[in-house]
């Protein structure tokens, strides 16, 4: 099984909710980041958490890490339909060199 | 100015074929990378270059074969094209990925369709 499991992997709110998601992984992290794809479209890379830390804001986003639990949530406030994506959490390995992505969590805001 | 960019955007062709995809960074980047994404838009790591050289090659068919000629490129050549090698091909490119963590910059995919 994978590195990063998003859950759930599908989500659909009104504008104006918050939407909230997911990420186990498996192994020890450096680090945990979160990126989003809209359609047809490359990566974009939102907010990296360092493992010494629990929670971090940027904008409208808020992500925390439990490295006990090995998991990871990132909740968009007051959401628009522009946020309308799929969201990916993305693990490094040990060295350090390597990020591996997890399956995404597909957004939908309805306006 | 695109920061990373991959041509072609699409690409369709027969089985058997051999094409290759090509990439460009302008960050000034030293690592770029080559991913497949899958119909389920699960992304996997396939290569990694590090200063035009390989550090990650993670179980590819030798079929695929990466090129890096400078550290702003990193090129894709794919031999004898089989109908699984259909997916979206994204290149991205970030400073030399530390124990810090590294922001990577992905490309816009390629669109391979193999018939």
């Amino acid at each position: 099984s994978q590195q990063g499991e998003e859950d759930p992997q599908a989500l659909s709110i009104q504008e104006g909710e918050n939407a909230t998601m997911n990420c186990s992984y498996k192994t020890s992290i450096n680090n945990l980041q979160w990126y989003r794809q809209n359609s047809g479209r490359g990566l974009v890379h939102l907010i990296l958490i360092r493992s010494n830390e629990r929670e971090k804001h940027s904008g409208r986003l808020r992500v925390t890490l439990d490295t006990s639990k090995k998991s990871s949530s990132l909740l968009i406030t007051a959401s628009r339909a522009a946020d309308t994506a799929s969201y990916f959490c993305a693990t490094d390995n040990a060295a350090g060199n390597k990020l591996t992505f997890g399956g995404g969590t597909r957004v939908l805001v309805k306006p | 100015d695109t920061a990373v960019s991959q041509t072609p955007k699409y690409l369709v062709t027969q089985m058997g074929n051999d094409k290759s995809i090509k990439c460009e960074q302008n960050l000034g980047h030293d690592t770029m990378y080559w991913y497949k994404q899958d119909s389920k838009k699960f992304l996997k790591i396939m290569f990694s270059y590090n200063n035009k050289e390989l550090i990650i090659n993670e179980t590819v068919p030798n079929r695929f074969s990466p090129k890096s000629p400078d550290k702003a490129h990193l090129n894709l050549h794919i031999n004898s094209l089989e109908l699984g090698d259909s997916a979206v091909y994204f290149c991205a490119s970030s400073h030399y990925l530390a124990v810090g963590g590294e922001t990577q910059y992905f490309g816009p995919g390629t669109r391979l369709l193999v018939l």
